[in-house]
């Protein structure tokens, strides 16, 4: 069964740093693309990152470029979100999201999302 | 970046009827790479439908997508009381990303 597990979300001042983490399983991780997707309270859905198989891609929304880094421990079929100089409008749920295909070439939907992290920035 | 508009904003329906939503992209959408996903409250969202009409595993059949370019429908042909929920398009098209998303559709009981 595919499991995403986010945790690391909290209470975080502006300004200030939160790394988020994504545990897999039932899957061979390494073989697809994954992505983060936020939602803020009573909004919709927005993508935020993602990042293919072996890392060698990124890719960001324009409004976390240069403060927020995804990445990936293929070893430990986690998944990371590393957001710095955070804002009041990066409050929100951060979800884990998995590709539907192993070994694309490029990112798609998603077929697979965790139950998500909240992430509250305030002072 | 191509922007998805979704309408109506919120749907109001009885069980038993049927819910035709609206998805408009700003500019075509290659290959009909766009997707919709179901959300209920406190819960993270459910792939309904990838390549505009292909169901995805699980789906009943009672959920069907259309379209091409840049109009796109999916429509719910005798909703259940468990289909009442927030309705997301998401595009894939652009390379690279921004994947977007609309801004939903709300499906309530009426």
């Amino acid at each position: 069964e595919v499991q995403l597990v986010e945790s690391g979300g909290g209470l975080v001042q502006p300004g200030g740093s939160l790394r988020l983490s994504c545990a897999a399983s039932g899957f061979t991780f390494s073989s697809y693309w994954m992505s983060w997707v936020r939602q803020a309270p009573g909004k919709g859905l927005e993508w935020v990152a993602n990042i293919k198989q072996d890392g060698s891609e990124k890719y960001y929304v324009d409004s976390v470029k240069g403060r927020f880094t995804i990445s990936r421990d293929n070893a430990k079929n986690s998944l990371y979100l590393q957001m710095n100089s955070l804002r009041a409008e990066d409050t929100a749920v951060y979800y884990c999201a998995r590709d539907p295909l192993p070994k694309r070439r490029s990112p798609s939907y998603f077929d697979y999302w965790g139950q998500g992290t909240l992430v509250t920035v305030s002072s | 970046e191509i922007v998805l508009t979704q309408s109506p904003g919120t749907l109001s329906l009885s069980p038993g009827e049927r819910a035709t939503l609206s998805c408009r992209a700003s500019q075509s959408v290659s290959s009909s790479y766009l997707a919709w996903y179901q959300q209920k409250p406190g819960q993270a969202p459910r792939l309904l439908i990838y390549g505009a009409s292909s169901r995805a595993t699980g789906i009943p059949d009672r959920f069907s997508g259309s379209g091409s370019g840049t109009d796109f429908t999916l429509t719910i042909s005798r909703l259940e009381p468990e289909d009442f929920a927030v309705y997301y398009c998401q595009q894939y098209g652009s390379s690279p990303p921004p994947y977007t998303f609309g801004q939903g559709t709300k499906l309530e009981i009426k």
